[in-house]
């Protein structure tokens, strides 16, 4: 079983639109959530972080994080054309583990102008 | 900024030719990493470290060995290239606990 699950999509949203990116993780030690962006042919960068259950916005990003229900997910609000990448979700180790992250597949999203 | 530099960006080797790529980093990161990536596939670790001379294996270290002399510079090896490490290589370093920082990919083609 996949530690860390993503829909790989792809995810096609109009340009202006709400894009909703999800992402389950099966380890219920887990602390610390972030997402990255991957444009083609590029390496992935950093977008947020999330480390407590709810919400936390930045700009048009909001990360959404619910480890009651081993759930996390990525809101992306008014897309741009410019949005489209793939997107990583990535689940630290518990405490004490020096392996740090583990990465989902990643969701592919294309905002249509 | 960090700045992650890897050695090339595209590469090609012959089966059976021993190969090394090169990562360095900038920002005095303890951890560093090595991945693969494949479509379909993710981001799958083959090798980290946490210290100089330190390395533990990831997901994936058959054919590969790392090397760790200095604190900024990981070397990943393929001893013997084969095909099925046609892939693109990414390097990371991390400070403990925090975001990793990628660089820009290898992308290695092996004939």
């Amino acid at each position: 079983q996949k530690e860390v699950e993503q829909n790989s999509g792809p995810l096609s949203v109009p340009e202006g639109a709400i894009a909703s990116l999800n992402c389950t993780y099966s380890d219920r030690g887990s602390q610390s959530f972030f997402w990255y962006r991957q444009y083609s042919g590029k390496s992935p960068e950093l977008i947020m972080f999330i480390y407590s259950n709810g919400d936390k916005e930045d700009g048009r990003f909001t990360a959404q994080l619910n480890k009651a229900s081993q759930y996390v997910s990525l809101l992306i609000r008014d897309s741009q054309p410019s949005d489209s990448a793939t997107y990583l979700c990535a689940v630290k180790y518990p405490s004490g583990s020096a392996r740090q992250l583990t990465f989902g597949s990643g969701t592919q999203l294309t905002v249509l102008p | 900024d960090v700045k992650v530099t890897q050695s090339s960006r595209y590469l090609v080797k012959r089966t059976g030719e021993k190969v090394f790529l090169e990562c360095v980093q900038d920002m005095d990161h303890e951890n560093m990493f090595w991945y693969r990536q494949d479509p379909g596939l993710g981001l799958r670790l083959i090798y980290f470290s946490y210290d100089v001379k330190m390395k533990e294996k990831g997901d994936i270290p058959e054919g590969y060995s790392v090397s760790r002399e200095k604190k900024e510079r990981f070397s990943l090896i393929l001893e013997s290239a084969s095909t099925n490490q046609t892939s693109m290589y990414l390097c990371a370093s991390s400070l403990p606990g925090l975001e990793q920082f990628f660089g820009p990919g290898t992308r290695l083609t092996v004939l």
